[in-house]
């Protein structure tokens, strides 16, 4: 079965500066991972996804994600905060199940606070 | 293009009351999923269809809680008789199929459940 854990449930950082939130997960296949991300009261948005092509993922708004087999880590970067990326971040684990369908394990999520 | 719609945004019910929640998914999309995120853990997978057919509803909790999909367009989650355990936020997510089986699920905005 797969899990994914989150290493930190806050995050905080100034605007302007470096995003980093971290994502490691387990796996008996290989994975397809996901990054996601909700803004309040809003639905969760696809930031980027990883399924085994480059290992280095460009995903929306400036984010992208490393795979690393070798760690299993998915984190998430941004080089420059922007108050708008305040939400919380959530990375997913997809294993495809019967039948060739894909089922999503969540992490337990990361709240990004920027600061002015 | 109109997103993942859920309906109610809020419901506060009652310890043994009944509550609906709807689901209408993308136009188009044959899979339907159902999601819930208990306070303060990750969200967890309920139940899987396609089209009008169950494809796995092995996160269901018990038998309190019934899915449907008629027709295969929009999709209900009822709780009956609801229990305080069961509060907690019900997210919709819905899909196109892709070859290859890893594809991105598209999430409505949720549904607050507080079950007093």
């Amino acid at each position: 079965a797969q899990s994914v854990t989150q290493l930190d449930s806050h995050v905080s950082v100034s605007e302007g500066t470096p995003v980093l939130l971290r994502c490691n997960y387990s796996s008996s296949y290989s994975p397809s991972l996901f990054w996601y991300v909700q803004h309040p009261n809003k639905g969760l948005q696809l930031l980027l996804k990883y399924t085994s092509a480059a290992t280095l993922v460009k995903g929306i708004n400036g984010f992208e994600a490393e795979f690393k087999k070798s760690e299993t880590s998915f984190h998430l970067t941004k080089p420059s905060a922007h108050m708008s990326d305040a939400a919380e971040y959530f990375c997913v684990v997809s294993e495809v199940g019967r039948n060739n369908f894909n089922k999503f394990y969540f992490g337990s999520g990361t709240k990004l606070n920027v600061k002015p | 293009e109109a997103g993942v719609t859920q309906f109610p945004s809020h419901s506060v019910i009652e310890k043994g009351q009944t509550v609906t929640l709807r689901c209408d998914p993308i136009s188009g999309h044959d899979n339907l999923y159902w999601y819930r995120r208990v306070m303060g853990k990750e969200i967890k997978f309920l139940l899987h269809f396609v089209k009008e057919s169950k494809q796995d509803e092995s996160g269901m909790p018990n038998n309190r809680f019934l899915a449907e999909r008629t027709g295969g367009t929009y999709s209900t989650l009822k709780v009956q008789p609801a229990e305080l355990e069961d509060s907690g936020v019900y997210f919709c997510a819905s899909s196109q199929v892709i070859a290859g089986g890893q594809y991105e699920q598209f999430f409505g905005p949720g549904t607050r459940l507080t079950v007093l």
